[in-house]
């Protein structure tokens, strides 16, 4: 099984900053099957990104996802109000056995 | 525009077993997996396993003793039984469609599953 670790655990940024968060697996993960969600309290988890760098339909470009192998980050470009909430990513490259990093909680600060 | 409705059980005491349902709307079971996803208070998102509309199942290793996710197409829903429950096992549950081999795009809006005595 791919362990996915993100980090940091907490990210306290102010709107307008930009965030950077990062997820390091412990074996590559093939085709670059790395996606991001967007998860807000109550909600649903919401796929932002797939393929390591491609947005999902509806995702605003001030998201964009690199890295491969087994280093991959988010970059939040700048932080608007409604994009504080939690960030998981999820590898899927070893379909149909798939699994999530434990999540970055991005707080205003 | 495809939209997922989930139902089932929400209190459960140790031994017994879970039993969810998830309705397809707007879409039809075809063409996709359909998978069910757990997220236990305060913990990561787990996998629990997928089937597509002929019934093909794929389940996590570490429940597929306990999990069976079954298909009905002619009322357009596939469902959810674990067996077996215990504390460890009260989460919420979302029902969700697969695309692109492993991503989920549209999910169902969770349950909340307790197991206490």
């Amino acid at each position: 099984e791919i362990v996915l670790t993100q980090s940091p655990g907490t990210l306290s940024l102010s709107p307008g900053e930009r965030a950077t968060l990062s997820c390091r697996a412990s074996q590559s993960v093939s085709s670059n099957h790395l996606a991001w969600y967007q998860q807000k309290p109550g909600q649903a988890p919401r796929l932002l990104i797939f393929a390591a760098s491609s947005r999902a339909t509806g995702t605003p470009d001030r998201f964009s996802g690199s890295g491969s192998e087994t280093d991959f980050t988010l970059t939040i470009s700048r932080l608007e109000p409604e994009d504080f909430a939690v960030y998981y990513c999820q590898q899927y490259g070893r379909s149909p056995s798939i699994t999530f990093g434990q999540g970055t909680r991005l707080e205003i600060k | 525009q495809v939209q997922l409705q989930q139902w089932g059980a929400g209190l459960l005491k140790p031994s017994e077993t879970l039993s969810l349902t998830c309705a397809v709307y707007g879409g039809s079971l075809d063409l996709y997996y359909w998978s069910w996803i757990r997220q236990p208070p305060g913990k990561r998102l787990e996998w629990i396993g997928q089937i597509n509309h002929s019934g093909s199942t794929n389940y996590n290793p570490s429940l597929k003793s306990r999990v069976t996710i079954s298909v009905d197409t002619s009322k357009n829903q596939f469902s959810l039984n674990l067996s077996s429950v215990t504390a460890a096992d009260t989460a919420v549950y979302y029902c969700a469609r697969v695309v692109g081999g492993g991503l989920q795009k549209h999910w169902g809006q969770g349950t909340l599953v307790t197991v206490s005595s």
